[in-house]
């Protein structure tokens, strides 16, 4: 059971605009940025987003993220079929075991 | 640009101690930055071990804490990751990455190395 939520699951077709939430807490999403990683099959996680809504270099701006409250969102537009992959969003719990890092359980982008 | 290298036994027996190391390459460790440990069991998703600063100083994930020690090596400008005791629930794929402070995002990351725990 992760402390970040995450759908297991979501699709598009090419060209598509898709999102995957990640529901947290207080004291986690609440109170911290989150992060978001591109996992390819057979691969290691990549960083996609960073701070809520800021790219990395050489991340498409096709890729984009925001948060509200202690909820998290990324969106990918124009969808491609290099996309399908599992999404990680991430961010820092302040609970009373804590400050750790938290993971959501993973979404599994599939490109129809 | 910096590149972390994974190395250590594929195989560890129940109750014995995991121990893998992280090569960083095109930084030195000693300049800064901090260093951390993540897992994913097969089929499953991310769990944060722990993370250390160049200085040595470490912080880990609460639920690991009593069996994991991480430390650093500025000499051979590598850090490493033990966690004793290990059973079956500990096979995972162990990814190390970069973090550019404590509690900031982790880029980049190496490409993990699988460890089984059986007997």
């Amino acid at each position: 059971q992760s402390v970040l939520t995450q759908p297991p699951s979501a699709s598009g077709t090419p060209g598509q605009r898709v999102t995957i939430s990640c529901s947290g807490s207080s004291s986690n999403i609440g109170s911290n940025t989150v992060n978001w990683y591109q996992q390819l099959p057979g691969t290691a996680p990549k960083l996609l987003i960073y701070s809520n809504n800021q790219r990395p270099s050489g991340v498409p701006d096709r890729f984009s993220g925001s948060k509200s409250g202690t909820s998290a969102s990324l969106a990918i537009s124009g969808l491609q079929s290099e996309d399908e992959a599992d999404y990680y969003c991430a961010a820092w719990d302040d609970s009373l075991n804590g400050p750790y890092v938290v993971f959501g359980g993973g979404t599994k982008l599939t490109v129809l | 640009q910096v590149q972390l290298q994974e190395s250590g036994p594929g195989l560890v027996k129940p109750s014995e101690t995991l121990s893998l190391t992280c090569a960083v390459s095109g930084y030195s460790i000693s300049s800064g930055y901090y260093w951390g440990w993540i897992r994913q069991p097969p089929g499953k998703g991310l769990e944060w071990i722990g993370s250390i600063y160049h200085s040595g100083s470490t912080y880990y994930n609460p639920s690991l804490k009593s069996r994991v020690t991480i430390s650093v090596d500025t000499s051979k400008n590598q850090f490493s990751l033990k966690l004793s005791s290990v059973t079956a629930a500990d096979t995972a794929v162990y990814y190390c990455a970069r973090a550019v402070d404590r509690r900031s995002w982790f880029d980049p990351w190496g490409q993990g190395t699988l460890v089984t725990v059986s007997s």
